[in-house]
């Protein structure tokens, strides 16, 4: 049973373009979440999605910043006009959310460099 | 406000002994705790969880100990390896009050394994 997935592993972009980051939850979970990690820093909630909905992205900016989950498919999260202060390390989680299943599973990240 | 946090920022071990890692929170409700363990360029991995209805939980040379009086989680690792260095998260889950339940880390605890 394959892990949470994450492509690319790294991104580098200039100021002002796109990045836009895939994960493929484990086999069997529909829940997604997508933390923010900065060097030497703890991991920061950004976004909570399960199928096709979005249910809390309380930690994601307004502006720039937009994930999805498709019915089919990865979910992304994606950067327009990335500015330097983007750049972190991305980890996508998932979990099978049934009572007593809480656990989160990380992926490797993205690792996301703005030049 | 509320929020997990770690008593010791960073943490040297003898290989041989045991490691002891703290951390405290804040919120009364959660009933859920998680150790994470996340390696130089990883993703964090999943080690060992305990709920609140229970005081301590064992797991392969780890030990978690929850102490709800005084808010209170700790992490005991058996005899250090160098394998073992590493970045150690505890996290909390947080029961919201639309019933969701929204997992919140700490800052980590940097352990060192002196050979």
């Amino acid at each position: 049973n394959a892990g949470v997935m994450q492509n690319p592993r790294h991104l580098v972009r200039r100021r002002g373009q796109e990045a836009r980051l895939r994960c493929s939850p484990m086999k069997g979970h529909s829940h997604v979440y997508w933390y923010r990690q900065l060097p030497e820093e703890g991991l920061k909630f950004m976004v909570y999605l399960q199928k096709e909905n979005i249910i809390d992205e309380s930690g994601m900016p307004k502006e720039r910043f937009s994930a999805e989950f498709p019915k089919e498919g990865p979910s992304i999260l994606r950067i327009q006009q990335v500015v330097r202060g983007d750049s972190a390390a991305y980890f996508c989680a998932s979990s099978l959310r049934l009572a007593g299943e809480e656990t989160q599973y990380f992926g490797p990240g993205t690792r996301l460099l703005v030049l | 406000g509320e929020s997990v946090g770690l008593h010791l920022p960073t943490l040297s071990v003898q290989e041989g002994d045991n490691s002891i890692i703290n951390c405290a929170y804040s919120n009364s409700a959660s009933d859920y705790f998680i150790w994470y363990k996340q390696e130089s360029g990883k993703g964090p991995q999943f080690i060992i969880d305990i709920r609140s209805n229970m005081d301590k939980r064992q797991g392969q040379r780890v030990t978690v100990l929850l102490n709800k009086t005084v808010k209170h989680l700790s992490l005991q690792i058996a005899a250090t390896q160098p394998g073992d260095s590493a970045v150690y998260f505890c996290a909390e889950n947080k029961r919201e009050e639309t019933s969701y339940d929204k997992v919140i880390f700490g800052p980590g605890t940097s352990l060192s394994v002196i050979p």
